[in-house]
Protein backbone atom coordinates (compact mmCIF):
# COMPACT_ATOMS: atom_id res chain seq x y z
CA UNK A 1 0.00 0.00 0.00
CA UNK A 2 1.05 3.63 -0.29
CA UNK A 3 2.85 5.66 1.96
CA UNK A 4 2.78 9.45 2.64
CA UNK A 5 5.88 11.20 4.02
CA UNK A 6 5.24 14.77 5.15
CA UNK A 7 7.91 17.24 6.97
CA UNK A 8 8.36 18.94 8.93
CA UNK A 9 5.93 17.21 11.38
CA UNK A 10 5.74 20.78 13.72
CA UNK A 11 6.98 23.80 13.33
CA UNK A 12 6.56 27.69 14.71
CA UNK A 13 7.18 30.76 12.41
CA UNK A 14 7.10 33.99 12.73
CA UNK A 15 4.71 36.33 10.54
CA UNK A 16 6.36 37.53 7.31
CA UNK A 17 8.50 34.41 7.10
CA UNK A 18 8.45 31.92 4.20
CA UNK A 19 7.51 28.37 4.30
CA UNK A 20 7.54 24.93 2.60
CA UNK A 21 6.32 21.77 3.15
CA UNK A 22 7.10 18.76 1.69
CA UNK A 23 5.25 15.90 1.14
CA UNK A 24 6.34 12.43 -0.84
CA UNK A 25 4.52 9.25 -1.75
CA UNK A 26 6.09 5.68 -1.68
CA UNK A 27 4.25 2.45 -3.04
CA UNK A 28 2.63 3.74 -6.01
CA UNK A 29 2.88 5.98 -9.38
CA UNK A 30 1.10 8.79 -10.87
CA UNK A 31 -1.36 9.64 -8.20
CA UNK A 32 -3.66 12.82 -7.39
CA UNK A 33 -2.49 14.91 -4.97
CA UNK A 34 -4.40 17.00 -2.46
CA UNK A 35 -2.50 19.71 0.09
CA UNK A 36 -5.84 19.95 2.86
CA UNK A 37 -5.92 22.00 6.04
CA UNK A 38 -7.67 21.42 8.88
CA UNK A 39 -7.96 24.84 11.99
CA UNK A 40 -9.01 24.38 15.11
CA UNK A 41 -9.57 20.61 14.79
CA UNK A 42 -12.25 20.05 12.79
CA UNK A 43 -12.72 20.53 8.73
CA UNK A 44 -10.51 19.41 5.68
CA UNK A 45 -10.33 22.82 3.36
CA UNK A 46 -9.09 21.73 0.44
CA UNK A 47 -6.00 24.09 -1.12
CA UNK A 48 -4.88 22.51 -3.52
CA UNK A 49 -4.83 19.56 -6.01
CA UNK A 50 -2.45 18.12 -8.67
CA UNK A 51 -3.52 15.50 -11.64
CA UNK A 52 0.06 15.49 -12.89
CA UNK A 53 3.83 16.96 -12.88
CA UNK A 54 3.36 20.66 -13.18
CA UNK A 55 -0.30 20.51 -13.14
CA UNK A 56 -1.72 22.50 -10.20
CA UNK A 57 -5.09 23.60 -8.84
CA UNK A 58 -5.80 25.95 -6.08
CA UNK A 59 -9.31 26.00 -4.73
CA UNK A 60 -8.58 28.87 -1.86
CA UNK A 61 -7.02 32.60 -3.01
CA UNK A 62 -4.69 33.10 -0.48
CA UNK A 63 -0.71 33.85 -0.35
CA UNK A 64 -0.12 29.62 -0.47
CA UNK A 65 1.02 28.27 -3.70
CA UNK A 66 1.92 24.37 -4.46
CA UNK A 67 4.42 22.61 -7.07
CA UNK A 68 5.07 19.18 -7.92
CA UNK A 69 8.31 19.05 -9.72
CA UNK A 70 8.14 15.09 -9.20
CA UNK A 71 5.73 12.43 -10.14
CA UNK A 72 5.39 11.38 -5.94
CA UNK A 73 6.52 14.91 -4.76
CA UNK A 74 4.02 17.90 -3.91
CA UNK A 75 5.48 20.80 -2.12
CA UNK A 76 3.32 23.88 -0.80
CA UNK A 77 5.00 27.05 0.09
CA UNK A 78 4.67 30.68 0.97
CA UNK A 79 6.49 34.01 0.69
CA UNK A 80 5.31 35.64 3.90
CA UNK A 81 3.23 33.51 6.65
CA UNK A 82 0.46 35.18 7.74
CA UNK A 83 -1.56 34.65 11.42
CA UNK A 84 -4.34 33.04 9.52
CA UNK A 85 -2.20 30.13 8.07
CA UNK A 86 -1.79 28.22 11.31
CA UNK A 87 -3.12 24.86 11.30
CA UNK A 88 -2.84 21.18 10.28
CA UNK A 89 -1.36 20.57 6.64
CA UNK A 90 -2.37 17.58 5.21
CA UNK A 91 -0.86 15.87 2.05
CA UNK A 92 -3.19 12.96 0.55
CA UNK A 93 -2.69 10.60 -2.40
CA UNK A 94 -5.27 8.84 -4.40
CA UNK A 95 -4.88 6.28 -7.18
CA UNK A 96 -6.94 3.50 -7.73
CA UNK A 97 -6.48 1.33 -4.59
CA UNK A 98 -9.12 -1.32 -4.54
CA UNK A 99 -10.52 -0.11 -8.12
CA UNK A 100 -12.30 2.47 -7.14
CA UNK A 101 -9.93 5.15 -5.31
CA UNK A 102 -8.95 5.79 -1.61
CA UNK A 103 -7.31 8.55 -0.20
CA UNK A 104 -4.06 8.50 1.86
CA UNK A 105 -2.91 10.73 4.17
CA UNK A 106 0.31 11.57 5.15
CA UNK A 107 0.30 12.04 8.92
CA UNK A 108 0.49 15.86 8.80
CA UNK A 109 2.63 19.42 9.61
CA UNK A 110 1.23 21.52 12.45
CA UNK A 111 2.27 25.06 11.92
CA UNK A 112 2.29 27.63 14.12
CA UNK A 113 2.37 31.01 13.19
CA UNK A 114 3.21 34.04 15.76
CA UNK B 1 -20.16 19.42 -7.19
CA UNK B 2 -21.95 17.03 -4.73
CA UNK B 3 -21.84 19.12 -1.18
CA UNK B 4 -22.60 17.07 1.71
CA UNK B 5 -24.53 17.64 4.86
CA UNK B 6 -23.79 15.44 8.14
CA UNK B 7 -24.89 15.78 11.58
CA UNK B 8 -22.30 17.91 13.73
CA UNK B 9 -22.09 15.98 16.44
CA UNK B 10 -23.33 12.31 17.68
CA UNK B 11 -23.11 10.20 20.94
CA UNK B 12 -23.69 7.03 21.80
CA UNK B 13 -22.56 4.20 24.31
CA UNK B 14 -20.42 0.96 24.01
CA UNK B 15 -21.59 -1.49 22.36
CA UNK B 16 -24.64 0.08 20.61
CA UNK B 17 -24.73 0.44 16.71
CA UNK B 18 -24.44 3.66 15.72
CA UNK B 19 -25.84 5.26 12.21
CA UNK B 20 -24.37 8.21 10.87
CA UNK B 21 -26.37 9.73 8.13
CA UNK B 22 -25.25 11.57 5.21
CA UNK B 23 -26.98 13.93 2.64
CA UNK B 24 -25.55 14.72 -0.86
CA UNK B 25 -29.06 15.77 -2.71
CA UNK B 26 -26.60 16.56 -5.99
CA UNK B 27 -24.36 13.63 -6.58
CA UNK B 28 -23.15 13.12 -10.00
CA UNK B 29 -23.86 9.98 -11.86
CA UNK B 30 -19.75 9.18 -11.70
CA UNK B 31 -19.59 10.18 -7.77
CA UNK B 32 -18.67 7.17 -5.16
CA UNK B 33 -19.46 7.76 -1.68
CA UNK B 34 -16.44 7.11 1.04
CA UNK B 35 -16.56 7.45 4.07
CA UNK B 36 -13.20 8.55 6.23
CA UNK B 37 -12.06 8.37 9.90
CA UNK B 38 -10.03 10.62 12.15
CA UNK B 39 -8.64 10.89 15.10
CA UNK B 40 -6.90 13.93 16.84
CA UNK B 41 -3.42 15.08 15.01
CA UNK B 42 -4.04 12.19 12.22
CA UNK B 43 -4.95 12.56 9.11
CA UNK B 44 -8.36 10.59 7.91
CA UNK B 45 -8.61 6.88 7.02
CA UNK B 46 -10.96 5.52 5.21
CA UNK B 47 -13.35 2.88 6.66
CA UNK B 48 -15.82 1.59 3.24
CA UNK B 49 -16.64 3.14 0.03
CA UNK B 50 -19.74 2.37 -2.09
CA UNK B 51 -21.86 3.06 -4.89
CA UNK B 52 -25.27 2.15 -4.26
CA UNK B 53 -27.13 -0.02 -2.05
CA UNK B 54 -25.22 -1.98 0.77
CA UNK B 55 -21.59 -2.83 1.43
CA UNK B 56 -20.06 -4.41 4.37
CA UNK B 57 -16.79 -4.55 5.38
CA UNK B 58 -15.06 -6.18 8.60
CA UNK B 59 -15.37 -2.95 10.53
CA UNK B 60 -18.74 -1.32 9.11
CA UNK B 61 -21.42 -1.35 6.32
CA UNK B 62 -22.72 1.51 4.01
CA UNK B 63 -26.08 2.11 2.61
CA UNK B 64 -27.04 3.66 0.17
CA UNK B 65 -30.99 4.26 -1.37
CA UNK B 66 -31.83 3.92 -4.73
CA UNK B 67 -31.54 7.45 -5.74
CA UNK B 68 -28.42 7.47 -3.94
CA UNK B 69 -29.03 11.28 -2.31
CA UNK B 70 -28.15 10.05 1.06
CA UNK B 71 -25.86 7.48 2.60
CA UNK B 72 -26.08 6.05 5.89
CA UNK B 73 -22.42 4.47 7.77
CA UNK B 74 -23.28 2.01 10.29
CA UNK B 75 -21.10 0.76 12.72
CA UNK B 76 -21.78 -2.15 14.88
CA UNK B 77 -20.96 -1.88 18.49
CA UNK B 78 -19.10 0.82 19.17
CA UNK B 79 -16.24 0.76 21.52
CA UNK B 80 -14.43 3.40 22.80
CA UNK B 81 -11.99 3.95 20.46
CA UNK B 82 -14.62 4.67 17.69
CA UNK B 83 -14.35 7.78 19.33
CA UNK B 84 -13.38 10.57 15.90
CA UNK B 85 -14.65 12.52 13.50
CA UNK B 86 -16.32 10.55 10.88
CA UNK B 87 -16.58 12.51 7.17
CA UNK B 88 -18.46 11.82 4.40
CA UNK B 89 -17.12 12.26 0.90
CA UNK B 90 -18.76 12.52 -2.62
CA UNK B 91 -16.27 11.98 -5.79
CA UNK B 92 -15.57 11.10 -8.84
CA UNK B 93 -13.06 7.86 -9.51
CA UNK B 94 -9.60 8.44 -9.87
CA UNK B 95 -9.29 8.12 -13.73
CA UNK B 96 -12.00 11.06 -13.70
CA UNK B 97 -9.44 13.27 -11.83
CA UNK B 98 -10.92 16.28 -9.88
CA UNK B 99 -10.85 18.01 -6.94
CA UNK B 100 -12.48 16.33 -3.78
CA UNK B 101 -14.09 18.21 -1.07
CA UNK B 102 -14.94 17.40 2.60
CA UNK B 103 -17.79 18.57 4.82
CA UNK B 104 -17.79 19.71 8.43
CA UNK B 105 -17.99 16.02 9.50
CA UNK B 106 -19.69 13.84 12.41
CA UNK B 107 -17.97 13.92 15.42
CA UNK B 108 -18.77 10.60 17.48
CA UNK B 109 -18.43 10.23 20.93
CA UNK B 110 -18.30 6.83 22.09
CA UNK B 111 -19.52 6.68 26.21
CA UNK B 112 -18.44 4.02 28.58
Amino acid sequence: SQTIHQWPATLVQPVGSPLSLECTVEGTSNPNLYWYRQAAGRGLQLLFYSVGIGQISSEVPQNLSASRPQDRQFILSSKKLLLSDSGFYLCASLTGGRGTGELFFGEGSRLTVL
Amino acid sequence: LAKTTQPISMDSYEGQEVNITCSHNNIATNDYITWYQQFPSQGPRFIIQGYKTKVTNEVASLFIPADRKSSTLSLPRVSLSDTAVYYCLVGALYNQGGKLIFGQGTELSVKP
